[in-house]
């Protein structure tokens, strides 16, 4: 069946790396994303990468995808108060029809 | 820079009245599609739309309608609201279907 699963609670300390996994089922996606929700808020994309690639670095963010695993993980880099919110992993699936699915989302909490 | 708007913020409905909550987006993007959020339950679709005149059903379609007569506009009407729709309500878009979907601020429903 289509699925996306991620953790649902990370809790980390401000300076050190935070690391956010997601697994997913028969997607067709050609991308792979991952979206940012704060508090009270609409969702944000936060960064993608192509269903083709490996690894994506984008300043203090790096997207890891194992095809063969169907695994994707969020490394933040020096993690900090500001990146306190709700991170989920989403992909396409076209099975009947198309949708992006989510998961059901990892709250990040970071702490002094 | 408007992107996808979303009207009301938030509502309040008793038990079986009916609503619209509007949503339009301004990039000329063919999908739009309704989540709605509940707490530990992730972003569940609702209904989508790739292009005006043409809807279809996503995950949880029971008791919303939806329309799409112009490429900006989509919205979402609840027939007879009930408790179980109180809920959170994201509108988003994309370009087509498989690409980056955007989403707008959100619409906060409760019935009583």
């Amino acid at each position: 069946g289509e699925d996306v699963e991620q953790s649902l609670f990370l809790s980390v300390r401000e300076g050190d790396s935070s690391v956010i996994n997601c697994t997913y089922t028969d997607s067709s996606s050609t991308y792979l994303y991952w979206y940012k929700q704060e508090p009270g808020a609409g969702l944000q994309l936060l960064t993608y990468i192509f269903s083709n690639m490996d690894m994506k670095q984008d300043q203090r963010l790096t997207v890891l995808l194992n095809k063969k695993d169907k695994h994707l993980s969020l490394r933040i880099a020096d993690t900090q108060t500001g990146d306190s919110a709700i991170y989920f992993c989403a992909a396409w699936f076209s099975g009947g029809y198309n949708k992006l699915i989510f998961g059901a989302g990892t709250r990040l909490a970071v702490h002094p | 820079n408007a992107g996808v708007t979303q009207t009301p913020k938030f509502q309040v409905l008793k038990t079986g009245q009916s609503m619209t909550l509007q949503c339009a987006q301004d990039m000329n993007h063919e999908y739009m599609s309704w989540y709605r959020q509940d707490p530990g339950m992730g972003l569940r679709l609702i209904h989508y739309s790739v292009g005006a005149g043409i809807t279809d059903q996503g995950e949880v379609p029971n008791g919303y309608n939806v329309s799409r007569s112009t490429t900006e506009d989509f919205p979402l009407r609840l027939l007879s609201a009930a408790p179980s729709q109180t809920s959170v309500y994201f509108c988003a878009s994309s370009e087509r279907a498989n690409e980056k979907l955007f989403f707008g601020s959100g619409t906060q429903l409760s019935v009583l």
